[in-house]
């Protein structure tokens, strides 16, 4: 079956960039996805990569895909303590009858030291 | 634009009761689709609709079922709650099969 593999923590100074990373293992998803989960809220879409894509750059995020590896990473710029918070990493799956799901890893907590 | 809406924010039941969760989708989005969320873990899927029909589920029992509504709007209904079932559940709207998703904020329900 499907599964998503992540670090649990990250600790980076203020200023620095945060690479967190992910290992997946449907190598027919299509569509890879990075969520950002602050204390209590729900899932924050900050960016996708679809799987024929290596890079993807969006402001201070930059997605990595190596899919020989089945290895995806999320690189933030410039981290700032507003970036605090739980990052997941999601691959898309079939479910049968046109359904697409999402699994994901268990997120890995990024922590910014001043 | 609104975004994806779910009542209620919180919810305490106790084992052995039903329980029912509601979800508006975002503006234009057609599809649904419901997780699972234990502490400390990473959400699981629990099904997806698409045109007011189940078209997809993971591996969850059946007493966790759903519907959805002519306005895509949609509902989570547990029955016969268990102590594991206390988790953050969230819904998820998208512009279509194989669309990116897009979550509420959730629905946090404790059983006793």
């Amino acid at each position: 079956g499907e599964d998503v593999e992540q670090s649990l923590f990250l600790s980076v100074r203020e200023g620095d960039s945060s690479v967190i990373n992910c290992t997946y293992t449907d190598s027919s998803s299509t569509y890879l996805y990075w969520y950002k989960q602050e204390p209590g809220a729900g899932l924050q879409l900050l960016t996708y990569i679809f799987s024929n894509m290596d890079m993807k750059q969006d402001q201070r995020l930059t997605v990595l895909l190596n899919k020989k590896d089945k290895h995806l990473s999320l690189r933030i710029a410039d981290t700032q303590t507003g970036d605090s918070a739980i990052y997941f990493c999601a691959e898309s799956f079939s479910s049968g009858g046109g359904a697409d799901g999402l699994t994901f890893g268990k997120g890995t907590h990024l922590i910014i030291q001043p | 634009e609104t975004g994806v809406t779910q009542s209620p924010t919180h919810l305490i039941k106790t084992r052995g009761q039903q329980v029912t969760l509601r979800c508006s989708s975002q503006s234009g989005h057609n599809t649904v689709s419901w997780y699972q969320q234990a502490l400390g873990q990473g959400p699981q899927f629990i099904f997806q609709y698409y045109r007011e029909e189940e078209n997809g589920r993971g591996n969850f029992p059946p007493r966790f079922s759903g519907l959805q509504f002519p306005n895509y709007s949609s509902e989570l209904n547990v029955n016969a709650l268990e102590l594991d079932d206390s988790a953050l559940y969230l819904c998820a709207s998208s512009f279509g099969q194989g669309y990116e998703q897009f979550f509420g904020p959730g629905t946090r329900l404790t059983v006793l």
